[in-house]
């Protein structure tokens, strides 16, 4: 079936340590999206990507870094300059070719880091 | 960028409808009105959207009001299974095919039995 999977789950990280999230999809959708949520709020947009090799910072982009060398793939690194890492990270895809409309995002199931 | 505003929770009984409120008053004249829910610990769930006209779909019904400043997400019979939060999100568009859709807190929804 045809979707977005998120890789790991749960990640345990020690400070000072980069970890890097796999974000997959075989949608064949254009956009790719990086989220993160903290307990209670909503989600803020770190990265995002129209289009292979081009991407763009969201609202909290300092501390992140991403690359999409390939449609289907969009990972998300978590350097050790993000300050307050531990987050549930959501990657989100969509189709950009509704000409005039936004297609619905559709989303991974999260991956939950926690810092130590 | 047009913002929402959501109470941060309502109750349900279980088989009775739930009626959602969202404000956007600054909401542009081409922009759309998306409703998503997330159930605890998951990725969100797309639900309806809607530009000006009233919109149903199996999930819900989405009724938008004439001067587009509100809307309502309406589930006919809300199940437990529809405890969630859920977001009202107005559409934003920077540049060219950019388009960002930004979250709110959302509305927790808690259907009882």
């Amino acid at each position: 079936d045809g979707g977005i999977t998120q890789s790991p789950k749960y990640l345990f990280r020690k400070e000072g340590q980069n970890v890097t999230l796999s974000c997959e999809q075989n949608l064949n959708h254009d956009a790719m999206y990086w989220y993160r949520q903290d307990p209670g709020q909503g989600l803020r947009l770190i990265y995002y990507s129209q289009i292979v090799n081009d991407f763009q910072k969201g609202d909290i982009a300092e501390g992140y870094s991403v690359s999409r060398e390939k449609k289907e793939s969009f990972p998300l690194t978590v350097t050790s300059a993000q300050k307050n890492p531990t987050a549930f990270y959501l990657c989100a895809s969509k189709t950009a070719r509704l000409a005039g409309r936004t297609g619905e995002l559709f989303f991974g199931e999260g991956s939950r880091l926690t810092v130590l | 960028d047009a913002k929402t505003t959501q109470p941060p929770s309502m109750d349900c009984a279980e088989g009775r409808a739930a009626n959602l409120p969202c404000n956007h008053s600054t909401i542009s004249g081409n922009e759309y009105v998306y409703w998503y829910r997330q159930i605890h610990s998951q990725g969100p769930q797309y639900i309806i959207h809607g530009l000006k006209n009233n919109e149903t779909n199996e999930m819900a019904s989405l009724i938008i009001t004439e001067d587009r400043k509100s809307s309502t997400l309406i589930l006919p019979h809300a199940t437990l299974r529809d405890t969630a939060v859920y977001y009202c999100i107005v559409r934003v568009a920077t540049g060219g095919a950019t388009n960002k859709l930004i979250f709110g807190t959302g509305t927790l929804l808690a259907v009882q039995p």
